[in-house]
């Protein structure tokens, strides 16, 4: 079974420009997520979609930010224009396992390689 | 609200063993554990659910102690694959497939 996919591994652009990141989640996973990691901190959640909704979006820094998810397969994450700040790994992870604990259900989730993307 | 780990860097030899710590200031209710080697995805390891749950994965173990809010990540006999950052993670609730608050990481390194 394949893992989940991202590209491009890297991407280097100019302040000001535009960068559009793809994640292809394993197949099946209706949960997919964005995460961000900053040089050195923590792995910061983003954003998290149910199929083709957005279901917690909380995590988005600002509106520079766009995330979709047409059909409910791959997910892209626009990020337009960009600044210096945005620098970092961005990772997709997409889940479907569950565990179970009384009522409620925790996922697994399965994380891409990342994006390394560097705004100069 | 971020959980706390520590330390945030471990030199180990070949063989030893090491604990990292994670905790929280407020009630967790799942503690996921993942491993990321550099330039690699993060992998997870473990999750735990329940106070005084303890799960293994190779000669990595963790314990959950939901009266204090934290959990440990036991690595023994360390080999020089294990070398990694580790990444504690919970839930913010018993919602449903919800986001994974992360720690900052503890970075280990493993000497032959």
């Amino acid at each position: 079974e394949a893992g989940v996919t991202q590209f491009p591994s890297h991407s280097v652009i100019e302040k000001g420009q535009t960068v559009t990141l793809r994640c292809d989640p394993i197949s099946g996973h209706d949960n997919l997520y964005w995460y961000r990691r900053v040089m050195g901190k923590e792995i910061k959640f983003l954003l998290h979609f149910v199929k083709e909704s957005k279901q917690d979006e909380s995590g988005m820094p600002n509106n520079r930010f766009l995330a979709e998810r047409t059909g409910g397969t791959y997910s892209t994450l626009k990020v337009q224009p960009a600044e210096l700040e945005d620098s970092g790994v961005y990772f997709c992870a997409s889940s479907q396992t569950k565990t179970r604990y009384y009522n409620h259900y925790f996922y697994e989730q399965y994380f891409g390689p990342g994006t390394r993307l560097t705004v100069t | 609200q971020q959980p706390v780990q520590s330390p945030q860097a471990v030199i180990l030899r070949e063989g030893e063993d090491a604990v990292i710590n994670c905790s929280s200031s407020k009630a967790l209710y799942s503690v996921h554990w993942y491993r990321q080697k550099h330039g690699e995805a993060p992998v997870f390891l473990m999750i735990l659910l329940k106070g005084g749950e303890q799960k293994g994965h190779e000669k990595i173990s963790a314990s959950f102690n939901e009266k204090k809010q934290q959990s440990s990540l036991y690595l023994t006999a360390s080999q020089l694959s294990y070398s990694g950052t580790y990444f504690c993670g919970t839930e913010p609730g018993y919602s449903s497939a919800s986001k994974i608050i992360f720690g900052s990481g503890t970075r280990l390194s493993i000497r032959p």
